[in-house]
């Protein structure tokens, strides 16, 4: 099993700040790796697929970036409807897997 | 309006049974992969099951082996999770998603998640 570790767990920033968030990999899983965006009460939604590329809808401020093991998401100006849990998700092996997230608060 | 609706889930006593349903409208459903993810009280998300939407192919995380039984009826667009032998560590928000062909197959849309309650 591929085992996905995200850093910081906890992330506490601004708004107007700048948040980077990182997703290692246990082995390389290519560019096969996705993020999602979990606010409270509510189901996870889909940022980022294919390490790099932005889903339907999400705001031009989220990025992707990395390949093989090491990835980041990066939210260039944080708005207040950011802050939330972020969880990245590994497609390239069965079963697939997800990291332990990381809680972006109000600092 | 895109969407996925879960349902079934209930409070089950450990070693009960319980079906959970996930009806899709307004997406294509034929041919996309389905899966379930489940989200223990306060922990993080994982993925459970998934079934193909070109072969029927199912696929497992080792925990529900034998005890989960992933189907779908294509004519009514539904995805369904049989789970029996249920176990207090099953407890959880269970969650339908498709895996989108246009985004890379990741999980999306995602529906509002059914809670499971396994306790005596």
């Amino acid at each position: 099993e591929i085992v996905l570790t995200q850093s910081p767990d906890i992330l506490p920033l601004s708004p107007g700040e700048r948040a980077t968030l990182s997703c290692r990999a246990s082995q390389s899983v290519t560019f096969k790796l996705a993020w999602y965006q979990q606010r409270p009460g509510q189901a996870p939604r889909l940022l980022i697929y294919d390490a790099s590329n932005r889903a339907t809808g999400i705001p031009a401020r989220f990025t992707g970036s990395g390949s093989g093991t090491d990835f980041t998401l990066t939210i260039s100006s944080l708005e207040p409807e950011d802050f939330a849990v972020y969880y990245c998700q590994q497609r390239y092996d069965w079963p697939i897997t997800f990291g332990q997230g990381t809680r972006l608060e109000t600092k | 309006e895109v969407q996925l609706l879960e349902s079934g889930g209930d409070l089950v006593q450990p070693g009960g049974s319980l079906r959970l349903s996930c009806a899709a409208s307004g997406l294509s459903f034929r041919g996309y992969t389905m899966t379930w993810v489940r989200q223990a009280p306060g922990k993080g998300l994982e993925w459970v099951s998934a079934i193909s939407g070109s072969d029927g192919t199912t696929y497992y995380i080792d925990s529900v082996k034998g005890r989960f039984t992933i189907s779908r009826d294509d004519s009514k667009s539904m995805v369904y999770l049989q789970m029996n032998s249920l176990r207090a560590e099953d407890t959880a928000v269970y969650y339908c998603a498709r895996r989108d062909l246009a985004s890379g197959l990741g999980f999306d849309p995602w529906g509002q998640g059914t809670l499971v309650t396994v306790s005596s």
